[in-house]
């Protein structure tokens, strides 16, 4: 069983509406991720937080906008969306910068995204 | 730069079959390598790591070797199942945050 929690696990929504996607993670790890998946491809990395600072934008458009409220909790906020925005939305964690442990990325089951 | 490169799916075996997918990867200095797995429908599942040269992950009957000289890390199992069906991702951690992913391999193992 995963140890990070994302819901919804779906979602539809208009181009004019504003949702959010909530993901948690109970395992003390202080750098959480986003990436997109679409069908067929490998992950996307969107943004990344490390104690709970946005360390990492790839270039994501303003439309999506990530939120990191405490240590254990990450958001996606989503306004005015694109069909082809449409996408597997998968949340991650790790530890940070322990090399002793040898950082391992651990995703959540995803949230799927409809944008119409 | 860094990346990783797989072998183009799908790979389609029956049952019992020996499994390979191949992976090699190019980084500076020391990552670390990891195999995904991705069942339908489902988010990405670590199968196993190696955070070193000659080190060997392995679970559920899969393992793959660390070879620095090769930049490989190759997905092998001896015995595959129906439910070994499913995308891998090969993919190596740089620099603590940064993960590079494969483009995914499919497996289809028929009866």
């Amino acid at each position: 069983d995963t140890e990070v929690t994302q819901t919804p696990k779906h979602l539809v929504m208009g181009m004019t509406n504003k949702k959010s996607l909530k993901c948690e993670q109970h395992m003390g790890h202080r750098a959480m991720y986003w990436y997109k998946q679409k069908a067929k491809k490998p992950p996307e990395l969107m943004f990344v937080y490390s104690y709970e600072k946005l360390s990492i934008n790839e270039s994501v458009p303003s439309r999506f906008s990530p939120e990191c409220p405490n240590s254990s909790l990450l958001n996606l906020h989503l306004h005015a969306l694109q069909p082809e925005d449409s996408a597997l939305y998968l949340c991650a964690s790790s530890h940070s910068q322990d090399r002793d442990r040898g950082n391992t990325i651990y995703f959540g089951e995803g949230s799927w995204l409809t944008v119409v | 730069g860094n990346s990783v490169t797989q072998m183009e799916g799908p790979v389609t075996l029956s049952e019992e079959a020996f499994l390979t997918i191949n992976c090699t990867y190019t980084a500076t200095g020391y990552p670390s390598l990891f195999w995904y797995v991705q069942y339908p429908g489902e988010g990405l599942q670590l199968l196993l790591k190696a955070t070193k040269a000659d080190d060997k992950g392995s679970n559920k009957g899969f393992e793959a070797t660390y070879r620095k000289e090769t930049t490989s890390f190759h997905l092998e199992k001896g015995s595959v199942q129906v439910s070994d069906s499913a995308v891998y991702f090969c993919a190596l951690c740089y620099n603590f945050n940064k993960f590079y992913f494969g483009s995914g391999t499919k497996l289809n193992v028929k009866p």
